[in-house]
């Protein structure tokens, strides 16, 4: 079934540690993103791939880095995780080229950081 | 930069109708959509809108003026699974999407 896996579902992790989310899609998207979603402030862009190769900072990148090795993946890694990063994590691809189509979400990783 | 501004919550009856407001301040627009979004899942997508006017799909219709800087989201004939969050967001030209901070829609029997 063609969509966006990402991975694990839920973490606990110890302040201080490093941490990668793992995204993976299969539906040829060329451009990918990171959201952060947190109760009242709604979905934030932490990172963004327009395309293999390229990266981009949003509007909360502080903290966080990506890598775009291929087409299908976008990993998201927390160096050193702190306690004001814990929220869920969305990962989306898209099309640009299609004028009317959105994003695709993954299911989120809610990740607590303690 | 892009700022979005929709209404925190809205309470409807079953079968009724509701309309979420969402205006937008933008440095740049290639488009503005609607994301459904039910707790504990990913967002949805719901319509698109490019051009000013009205665009319907079903039970539901969003409307966008441009030089308002203003879209809603109609849903028609509330039902008690439309109970979710409805997230405005705006396509800048470099197609990134910045989303509004979702409006929680309960619909009662």
């Amino acid at each position: 079934i063609a969509g966006i896996t990402q991975a694990p579902t839920s973490q606990i992790l110890a302040a201080g540690r490093r941490m990668t989310l793992r995204c993976t899609q299969d539906m040829r998207h060329n451009a990918m993103y990171w959201y952060r979603q947190d109760l009242g402030l709604g979905l934030r862009l932490i990172h963004y791939s327009n395309t293999a190769g390229t990266t981009g900072k949003g509007e909360v990148p502080d903290g966080y880095s990506v890598s775009r090795a291929n087409t299908d993946d976008f990993p998201l890694t927390l160096a050193s995780a702190v306690p004001s990063q814990t929220s869920v994590y969305f990962c989306a691809s898209s099309y640009s080229g299609s004028v009317g189509y959105g994003y695709t979400f993954g299911s989120g990783t809610r990740l607590t950081v303690v | 930069g892009q700022n979005i501004d929709q209404p925190t919550e809205m309470t409807a009856t079953e079968g009724a109708i509701v309309q979420i407001n969402c205006t937008y301040q933008t440095s740049g627009f290639n488009g503005l959509f609607w994301y459904q979004q039910h707790a504990g899942e990913a967002p949805t997508f719901l319509s698109y809108n490019v051009l000013d006017g009205l665009e319907e799909k079903g039970r539901f219709s969003s409307f966008l003026s441009r030089s308002k800087g203003y879209s809603y989201l109609l849903l028609k004939e509330l039902q008690m699974k439309d109970s979710a969050s409805y997230l405005c967001a705006v396509r800048d030209g470099d197609y990134k999407l910045s989303f509004g901070a979702g409006t929680t829609v309960t619909v009662r029997a």
